[in-house]
C-alpha cells in the first residue's frame, strides 16, 4: 500500500543535542510537509517543500530546519532541541498544494 | 482571517449513541473542509472531507454535510462504537491566494463507553 512512512516512531534525546526525524512516502507526491503537535492542541504547520521549493512558515523557530533530499524522504532537524520541543512531529504529503493531505503515523519526540 | 472552531470535549458517550461534533468555519470563498481522526499515539487520518457547498462527505459510518449558509461542516454518526475512541479535528482548506494550508480546529475528544 501507498503511504507515508516516519522513523523512528519514538525519539528520546537530551537537550541541546541535534536530532533528526526522517520520513518517506511511497505516494509520488510533489509537496512534504512537516507539522509540530503539543498534547492536546491542533497541528502546526512547520514548513513545506513543493518539489524541492522550500517554505518555512513566518513563526517556526530558526532551531528547525528541513531537508529533502529526493522525492521520497523529507528530514526535520532539529539542531538544539530545547524542552519545549517536546511534541509529536508530523509528516504529511499531497499531490498538490490544493489537494488534500495524508499525514504518518508522527514520530514522538521526548527531550530530557 | 481564516479559522475554524468545533465543540470542545470530551465527549463522553456509551455505544451505539448518536455522536455530533459541531465545527463552523470563517474564510471568504469556498474553502474544502475535511474530518481528520486521530487515534491513540497516532497520526491523523482523513475520515471524510467536501469541496464545495452541500457536498456531503461519508466514510466508516460518519457524515457531514458542507453548508455554506451556516459555514458549517457538522460531523455525525448514528451508532458509536468504543472503536471510535478519538480525537476529531475539523480543519478548512483554501485556496491557492491562501497558500493552500490546512487550518485546523482545536480537536474534539470522544470516549465511546461499552
Amino acid at each position: 500500500d501507498a503511504m507515508v512512512i516516519q522513523n523512528p516512531r519514538y525519539q528520546v534525546t537530551q537537550f541541546g543535542k541535534p536530532v533528526t526525524l526522517s520520513c518517506s512516502q511511497t505516494l509520488n507526491h510533489n509537496v512534504m510537509y512537516w507539522y509540530q503537535q503539543k498534547s492536546s492542541q491542533a497541528p502546526k504547520l512547520l514548513f513545506h517543500y513543493y518539489d524541492k521549493d522550500f517554505n518555512n512558515e513566518a513563526d517556526t523557530p530558526d532551531n528547525f530546519q528541513s531537508r529533502r533530499p529526493n522525492t521520497s524522504f523529507c528530514f526535520l532537524d532539529i539542531r538544539s532541541p530545547g524542552l519545549g520541543d517536546a511534541a509529536m512531529y508530523l509528516c504529511a504529503t499531497s499531490t498538490h498544494m490544493e489537494t488534500e493531505q495524508y499525514f504518518g503515523p508522527g514520530t514522538r519526540l521526548t527531550v530530557t | 482571517g481564516n479559522s475554524v472552531t468545533q465543540m470542545e470535549g470530551p465527549v463522553t458517550l456509551s455505544e451505539e449513541a448518536f455522536l455530533t461534533i459541531n465545527c463552523t468555519y470563517t474564510a471568504t470563498g469556498y474553502p474544502s473542509l475535511f474530518w481528520y481522526v486521530q487515534y491513540p499515539g497516532e497520526g491523523l487520518q482523513l475520515l471524510l472531507k467536501a469541496t464545495k457547498a452541500d457536498d456531503k462527505g461519508s466514510n466508516k459510518g460518519f457524515e457531514a454535510t458542507y453548508r455554506k449558509e451556516t459555514t458549517s461542516f457538522h460531523l455525525e454518526k448514528g451508532s458509536v462504537q468504543v472503536s471510535d475512541s478519538a480525537v476529531y479535528f475539523c480543519a478548512s482548506q483554501r485556496g491557492k491566494a491562501a497558500g493552500n494550508k490546512l487550518t485546523f480546529g482545536g480537536g474534539t475528544r470522544v470516549l465511546v463507553k461499552p
